[in-house]
């Protein structure tokens, strides 16, 4: 059976700092991959998405980026974390095709 | 303006009620989500619809591809249904746009 595997659940880190969260799928091959970010009473919003190993598309101009090393991992990072960055990121996959998402259980960011 | 918009955004029912949450969407799509996520975060998946209806114990979901509008519905509500509706689309690309949510409180 296919999961999705994201670490860490909470992460507190100071502004300035860098950023890496993993996001690995097993069960499944070529799957589209996604990163969000949820604000605080806010909704999704999507970050980057990949349809295949270092085909990444950004969403959002901002101080993240996304990197898919291999066909079932996806890196989300920051070089220099702000206060901005906090909330919680999602991982999700989806079948290429017509299939439902899964999401990861997510990473609550917190940037003092 | 976001892509993908819900209506209401926050909903409040008594137990036992008939619930029905809207989605509008304004580009064509291969798919369209409805999702729900609890306070603590955690999402699932509920309904993947291309076209027609699909029913899932109390949850039922339709979409109108050429109106560009699906509907959740939930019946016989119960307080444990409390939680964030989610309606999200997909392209052929595989690009995703989400709708703000509908935050749906059942009193028993």
């Amino acid at each position: 059976s296919q999961t999705i595997h994201q670490w860490p659940a909470t992460l507190v880190q100071p502004v300035g700092s860098p950023l890496s969260l993993e996001c690995t799928v097993e069960g499944t091959s070529n799957p589209n991959l996604y990163w969000y970010r949820q604000a605080a009473g806010r909704g999704l919003q999507l970050l980057f998405y990949s349809v295949g190993i270092g085909q990444i598309s950004s969403e959002v101009p901002q101080n993240l980026s996304a990197s898919r090393p291999q066909d079932r991992q996806f890196i989300l990072s920051s070089k220099k974390l702000l206060l901005s960055d906090s909330g919680f990121y999602l991982c999700a996959w989806t079948a290429s095709g017509p299939y439902g998402y899964t999401f990861g259980s997510g990473t609550r960011l917190t940037v003092v | 303006k976001n892509e993908v918009e819900q209506s209401p955004q926050n909903l409040t029912a008594q137990e036992g009620e008939f619930i029905t949450i809207n989605c509008s969407y304004s580009v064509g799509i291969s798919a369209l989500h409805w999702l729900q996520q609890h306070p603590g975060g955690g999402i699932v998946s509920l309904f993947m619809l291309s076209s027609g209806k699909k029913k899932h114990g109390r949850l039922i979901a339709t979409i109108n591809i050429q109106e560009k509008h699906s509907s959740l519905h939930i019946t016989a509500s119960h307080p444990r249904d409390s939680a964030v509706y989610i309606c999200a689309t997909n392209t052929n690309a595989g690009k995703s746009t989400f709708g703000d949510g509908t935050t749906l409180t059942v009193k028993p």
